[in-house]
């Protein structure tokens, strides 16, 4: 049974750098046709892609936050690791991790988000 | 960079109903294109993936079409389960993803 749990703190103050946990199981971080992904939700809006790691340790990041995006992954204990920094309230948002699947096919390959975490809202606030 | 829309933004409709929601992309992007379904308080889940290709397990009510720049995803016979917002997502520049603005569908 393949599960994402998202862990960290629920409150972080203006300027602060925040940092999530993403911790899986049913199966392993290097498994070569798996990745992980973080996507944010503010209340009410839309969700928006983060960041990406795949099982070879390639990172891809959103353009608009990527100087302030870090991700990581530490296999033996199947979690990946996701930090922030300079966090403003803006930021506040549900943070989800979720499994990336990627099927090849006979003219391409298909990447999609089969599995999700239950996702950890973490609001910015002095 | 290549902007998504989606539309309308949100429609209410009755349990029955085929409803339809498009999504369109500024450039093309091929079948680059994933549906998923995200129910209140609850995380998204995807339906269909490669524009048209439904996910195991997915109802078949659900369907995804289109290629280029226009993509539609279709609910045939709206269910009360349904209430959710759906969201369109695009990878043509992987391994970065986008996601729509999404489309908040109600039942009457």
């Amino acid at each position: 049974q393949v599960t994402l749990k998202e862990s960290g703190p629920v409150l972080v103050k203006p300027t602060e750098t925040l940092t999530l946990t993403c911790t899986v199981s049913g199966f392993s971080l290097s498994n070569d046709r798996m990745g992980v992904n973080w996507i944010r939700q503010p209340p009410g809006k839309a969700l928006e892609w983060l960041a990406h790691i795949f099982s070879n340790d390639e990172k891809s990041y959103s353009t608009s936050l990527k100087s302030r995006l870090t991700i990581s992954k530490e296999t033996s204990k199947s979690q990946v690791v996701l930090t922030m920094t300079n966090m403003d309230p803006v930021d506040t948002a549900t943070y989800y991790c979720a499994r990336m699947i990627w099927r090849s096919g006979e003219l391409s390959s298909s990447y999609y988000f089969d599995y999700w975490g239950q996702g950890t809202l973490v609001t910015v606030s002095s | 960079d290549i902007q998504m829309t989606q539309s309308p933004s949100s429609l209410s409709a009755s349990v029955g109903d085929r409803v339809t929601i498009t999504c369109q992309a500024s450039q093309d992007i091929s079948n680059y294109l994933n549906w998923y379904q995200q129910k209140p308080g609850r995380a998204p889940k995807v339906l269909i993936y490669d524009a048209s290709n439904l996910e195991t397990g997915v109802p078949s009510r659900f369907s995804g079409s289109g290629s280029g720049t226009d993509f539609t995803f279709t609910i045939s016979n709206l269910q009360p389960e349904d209430l959710a917002t759906y969201y369109c997502q695009r990878y043509d520049n992987f391994p970065t993803f986008t996601f729509g603005p999404g489309t908040k569908v109600d039942i009457k």
